[in-house]
């Protein structure tokens, strides 16, 4: 069956360590996401990417980076520069980068910085 | 201002009757779509219905009806006969064509199907 697949599901770090959160999509689509969701509140976009070997910041990208270097993988990393890291992560893919394409979201990573 | 407006933080509604989720947007651009997102508490988002800004139909998936007033900018989502397994936070979003890459989403609705 073709999906999303986020590991692990849940991730403990100490603070001023990095962590890379995974996400793998066997459905084809060219483009994924990134988003953070904090408790009782709806999604913000961290990063996203349209193609192989490019990716544009979202609307809180400041303290994350991500790679693209295969179309089925968009791996998140959460730098010690992020200031407040404990949040749900959803990864999310779309057949393509346009309005009238559904967003696919993996199951999650639920992060704790501690 | 906010693009995406869920007036309702939280939802009662008895089994087997149909609710209505409000769903208000803004946006300058012609070309857009509006979607419905069902999560559980488990986690997962999953997709559920999509109406595009040219539609003249309302869009329905089964129990999922979209109620869509353009003038009013408005998208509101319909259940029909409530299941308990309807029991979820539910958001509402937008993908604008002049920016596909952010979907703009809204707080969220927490519906509660009693039995």
């Amino acid at each position: 069956d073709g999906g999303i697949t986020q590991s692990p599901k849940y991730l403990f770090r100490k603070e001023g360590q990095n962590v890379t959160l995974s996400c793998e999509q066997n459905l084809n689509h060219d483009a994924m996401y990134w988003y953070r969701q904090d408790p009782g509140q709806g999604l913000r976009l961290i990063y996203y990417s349209q193609i192989v070997n490019d990716f544009q910041k979202g609307d809180i990208a400041e303290g994350y980076s991500v790679s693209r270097e295969k179309k089925e993988s968009f791996p998140l990393t959460v730098t010690s520069a992020q200031k407040n890291p404990t949040a749900f992560y959803l990864c999310a893919s779309s057949a393509v980068q346009s309005y009238n394409s559904p967003l696919h979201f993996g199951n999650g990573t639920r992060l704790t910085v501690t | 201002a906010q693009k995406i407006t869920q007036t309702q933080p939280g939802m009662f509604v008895q089994e087997k009757e149909a609710v209505t989720l409000d769903c208000t947007y803004d946006t300058s651009d012609q070309s857009y779509g509006l979607f419905w997102y069902k999560q559980p508490s488990s986690g997962e988002m999953i997709f559920l219905i999509y109406q595009g800004s040219y539609d003249e139909q309302n869009a329905t998936e089964g129990r999922y009806s979209l109620n869509f007033q353009k003038a009013r900018k408005s998208a509101n989502l319909v259940i029909s006969a409530s299941q308990l397994g309807d029991s979820a936070m539910y958001f509402c979003a937008m993908r604008e064509g002049t920016n596909a890459g952010k979907s703009t989403f809204g707080d969220g609705t927490t519906l509660t199907v009693k039995p």
